[in-house]
């Protein structure tokens, strides 16, 4: 198994271009993630999904749009990139999102610097 | 709101001996999850080990193990025998739902 895999690992972006960031997993997990890393600000939750065609607003869903199409796949598109969007962006997936117990397993991140 | 915190910024310990990493949420549900993920210089987040809210007795992995008070919602992480590898961000992070985290520790470990 792959486990969960993002694309690109590095991307610089002008302010105001649009990009889609990739996600797949191959475990058949139902519930999927996006996390934004700061410095000091720790990993928070931007859009989440329990299952295909399902998706949902985390803490700070704003400039940031998703799709759930299949199960594989969770897509985080940027509509207009800003310079506050800079980060680290991770992906993660669960096997339920029902309990909350089971562990999350992360990508491997992505950088994206806008200027 | 469900918060998290992390009130260590850093910590540092000498190898082979013990340290307690610090955590603290807030939360009106009963029933929930806590974790602890490791963050190496890799950057790869790692399960290092969890509890159940109703489950009174304390997780234990190997050398991790977790200290949990519900009724002062803290859930602290002893790391005992510390290693070189040990030596990353921890974070502390909730779920009901949503996996909600802390802003993290950074641990160092000196030989």
């Amino acid at each position: 198994n792959a486990g969960v895999t993002q694309t690109p690992k590095f991307q610089v972006l002008k302010t105001g271009q649009s990009m889609t960031l990739q996600c797949a997993q191959d475990m058949n997990h139902e519930y999927m993630s996006w996390y934004r890393q700061d410095p000091g600000m720790g990993l928070r939750l931007i859009h989440y999904s329990v299952g295909a065609g399902i998706t949902d607003q985390g803490e700070v869903p704003n400039g940031y749009n998703v799709s759930r199409s299949t199960t594989e796949d969770f897509p985080l598109r940027l509509l207009s990139a800003a310079p506050s969007q800079t980060s680290v962006y991770f992906c993660a997936s669960s096997y339920s999102s029902s309990p909350p117990g089971y562990e999350q397993y992360f990508g491997p991140g992505t950088r994206l610097t806008v200027t | 709101a469900q918060t998290v915190t992390q009130s260590q910024p850093e910590m540092s310990v000498q190898e082979a001996e013990t340290v307690t990493l610090s955590c603290t949420y807030d939360t009106s549900e009963s029933d929930y999850y806590l974790f602890w993920y490791k963050q190496p210089p890799s950057r790869q987040m790692i399960l290092v080990i969890r509890q159940e809210a109703y489950k009174q007795q304390n997780a234990t992995e190997n050398r991790f193990s977790v200290n949990f008070q519900k009724a002062a919602k803290s859930f602290s992480l002893k790391i005992s025998d510390s290693q070189l590898g040990d030596a990353a961000m921890y974070f502390c992070a909730y779920n009901t739902d949503k996996l909600i985290f802390g802003t993290g520790t950074r641990l160092q470990v000196f030989p």
